[in-house]
């Protein structure tokens, strides 16, 4: 079936660092990625997503790239601050019938070391 | 003020009982989703759907039953036949790629 996966599963870096998180799905007619961030007790929140259409996407501190081919994802955060500690998600969606199916990782706890 | 909210925020059950999780959006969203979060399993789909009385399982849908009647509300029960049904539950709703999620239900079995 279809399935993502996710590494690492923590992460602990140094604050200023860079953090990189890599994602592999399985599902080849995935065409949307997400990337969801939850703090602690706290709702996942989107912070940045890929279309597969698009190699790489920038925001700020934070990147994405997608590479089709090798069905690879990873999220790029640099210079890292303290608060952004949290379980961090990635996910590839399918559009079938409309509605996008979302598969998510395993998730990625991601520690700011101060 | 726009959003998902899922009630309640805690919800204990005793063994043997089926018990319904609350999923209510106002944003107009065709799409629903219910997912299971576990410590180091990430969310699991439990049942999404993309318009009114029209629902599919995901991939852990066994002991879960659903029912979309309005387009605003997605409960989610939880049967006896869950065997395993202590977890963190999180309703999600959708339009075009975005999920937007609700503050999750934390469902602990006494």
């Amino acid at each position: 079936g279809e399935n993502v996966e996710q590494h690492p599963s923590t992460l602990s870096v140094q604050e200023g660092d860079s953090a990189v998180i890599k994602c592999t799905y399985s599902d080849s007619a995935s065409n949307y990625f997400p990337w969801y961030k939850q703090e602690l007790g706290k709702r996942p929140q989107l912070i940045i997503d890929i279309r597969s259409n698009v190699g790489e996407k920038k925001d700020q501190r934070i990147a994405v790239t997608l590479n089709k081919t090798a069905k690879h994802f990873s999220l790029h955060i640099t210079e890292t601050q303290p608060e952004d500690s949290a379980v961090y998600f990635c996910a590839a969606s399918n559009q079938a019938s409309g509605t996008y199916k979302y598969i998510f990782g395993t998730g990625t706890r991601l520690k700011v070391l101060a | 003020d726009g959003g998902i909210t899922q009630s309640p925020k805690y919800l204990f059950r005793k063994e043997g009982q089926n018990v319904t999780l609350s999923c209510e959006q106002n944003l107009n969203h065709d799409a629903m989703y219910w997912y299971r979060q576990d410590p180091g399993q990430g969310l699991r789909l439990i049942y999404y759907s993309q318009i009114v009385n029209d629902f599919q399982k995901g991939d852990i849908a066994e002991g879960y039953s659903v029912s979309r009647e309005k387009k605003e509300s997605f409960p989610l029960t939880v049967t006896s036949a869950q065997k395993n049904p202590t977890a963190f539950y999180l309703c999600a709703s959708s339009i075009d790629r975005e999920a937007f999620f609700g503050q999750g239900t934390r469902l602990t079995v006494v």
